[in-house]
């Protein structure tokens, strides 16, 4: 596609229940970012896929946090047993290649998650 | 840890006026620099990115590297209601590694 593409863009949850947030980045790019933003703070790094390395899960709050990336395209990140502090907006971001010179990494939309 | 560190503002300027826009970053190791523009409730947008020491001018966006220092500065000439937007500071290490970034310095430019 033309873009990061994010889905579901809105989702309200209850607490205790899984979510489960998509990301399909661009055309061709092999690295794949998620962030978390909550209301009014910076991005919080979540997890980095590379090719076929193994990807940086540094960041991921707990336990209750997973991503996968299959087939080196779409990924899905899935928060189990949500809590309220879980509510932010989840961004996806792809970059081409890690070369210098792709360095430059795009957005989605982002994944507006509510846990009530 | 790797830190990228900013002021988070509000800083604010006259339309016209040159707005500077600070960050540090932890990890002498690192070799790319970027800066992203958000508006409210909208994704983070490149602005522009920097790998040499020294500056890099964009249009009336200027980026300034001092990698001794380890520090990377934003200067926007002529600044414009239009700016008004919180200003990432993202930093790169090594190539295949996790782009961190700062949490943000919140302008606002007066008209």
């Amino acid at each position: 596609g033309a873009g990061v593409s994010q889905s579901p863009s809105n989702k309200v949850t209850e607490k205790g229940k899984d979510v489960e947030l998509r990301c399909d980045p661009i055309s061709g790019h092999t690295a794949l970012y998620w962030y978390r933003q909550s209301l009014g703070q910076g991005l919080e790094f979540l997890i980095y896929f590379q090719g076929n390395s193994a990807p940086d899960k540094s960041g991921l709050p707990s336990d209750r946090f997973s991503a996968e990336r299959t087939g080196g395209s779409v990924s899905t990140l899935t928060i189990q047993r949500t809590q309220q502090e879980d509510s932010a907006v989840y961004l996806c971001a792809s970059s081409p290649q890690t070369g210098l010179s792709g360095n430059t990494i795009y957005f989605g939309e982002g994944s507006w998650l509510t846990v009530v | 840890q790797k830190e990228v560190e900013q002021n988070s503002g509000p800083l604010s300027v006259p339309e016209g006026a040159i707005a500077s826009l600070n960050c540090t970053y932890s990890d002498r190791g690192s070799q790319s620099f970027f800066w992203y523009r958000q508006y409210s409730g909208k994704s983070p947008e490149l602005i522009m990115f920097i790998y040499s020491n020294g500056d890099k001018e964009d249009g009336r966006f200027t980026a300034q590297l001092n990698k001794a220092s380890q520090y990377v500065s934003l200067l926007i000439r002529d600044s414009q209601p239009s700016d008004s937007a919180t200003y990432l500071c993202a930093v790169r290490g090594q190539a295949g590694t996790a782009l961190i970034f700062g949490k943000g310095t919140t302008l606002s430019v007066s008209s």
